[in-house]
């Protein structure tokens, strides 16, 4: 099993360009979460889903666009990018029902914005 | 809405001493409750969890959290310290009632020192 992977590794942005983050997971996971990374602030979720179709905001959503058309991928969008959006992304997966509490972290997109 | 506090940025420990990271945690239901450990450029990894059980839970590496309902805390700990040690150290929270909405606490440092 590849686990959660996601792409890029790095990508710099313009402000106000779009760009979408990929995340694929290979375990059968219903849920599937996007969380950012930013110095003093801990991981704070974007966007979670429960299954596919299903999807929810978390604690920052505002900028963000997620869906989920399959179990396996849950791709980000950011819909024009804003210097705040400077970050470092994590997807992570986990089983649904009584197993969901582990949850499996990829390794991560470094995003800039100019 | 749950919420988790990590109230030390920093713990620096001496090799082979005890060491406890604190996290105090607040949900409107039952807690499950997470430690998660991140290595410099890396994903996030699984340590240990609380579920229900004992209030002494053990993990990886070593380590071991204990479970505290009236003080609402889930302190990481280990007898002994290693150099190896030495990341950055994530406590996470989910409300039973919340399925896969997993909140993060902003982070502790850990420096073991030789």
């Amino acid at each position: 099993n590849a686990g959660v992977t996601q792409t890029p590794k790095f990508q710099v942005l313009k402000t106000g360009q779009s760009m979408t983050l990929q995340c694929a997971q290979d375990m059968n996971h219903e849920y599937m979460s996007w969380y950012r990374q930013d110095p003093g602030m801990g991981l704070r979720l974007i966007h979670y889903s429960v299954g596919a179709g299903i999807t929810d905001q978390g604690e920052v959503p505002n900028g963000y666009n997620v869906s989920r058309s399959t179990t396996e991928d849950f791709p980000l969008r950011l819909l024009s990018a804003a210097p705040s959006q400077t970050s470092v992304y994590f997807c992570a997966s986990s089983y649904g029902g009584g197993r969901q509490e582990t949850q499996y972290f990829g390794p991560g997109t470094r995003l800039l914005v100019l | 809405a749950q919420s988790v506090a990590q109230p030390e940025d920093q713990v620096n420990v001496a090799e082979g001493n005890p060491l406890t990271v604190k996290c105090t945690y607040s949900v409107s239901g039952n807690p499950y409750l997470f430690w998660y450990v991140q290595y410099p450029n890396r994903g996030l990894q699984f340590l240990l969890k609380y579920i229900t059980g004992d209030n002494l839970v053990k993990g990886s590496y070593g380590f071991e959290a204990e479970f505290n309902k009236s003080q609402t805390s889930f302190h990481l700990k280990k007898p002994s310290a290693l150099v190896s040690d030495s990341a950055l150290y994530f406590c996470a929270v989910r409300d039973s009632s919340s399925a896969s909405k997993i909140i993060f606490g902003s982070g502790t440092r850990l420096s073991i020192r030789p």
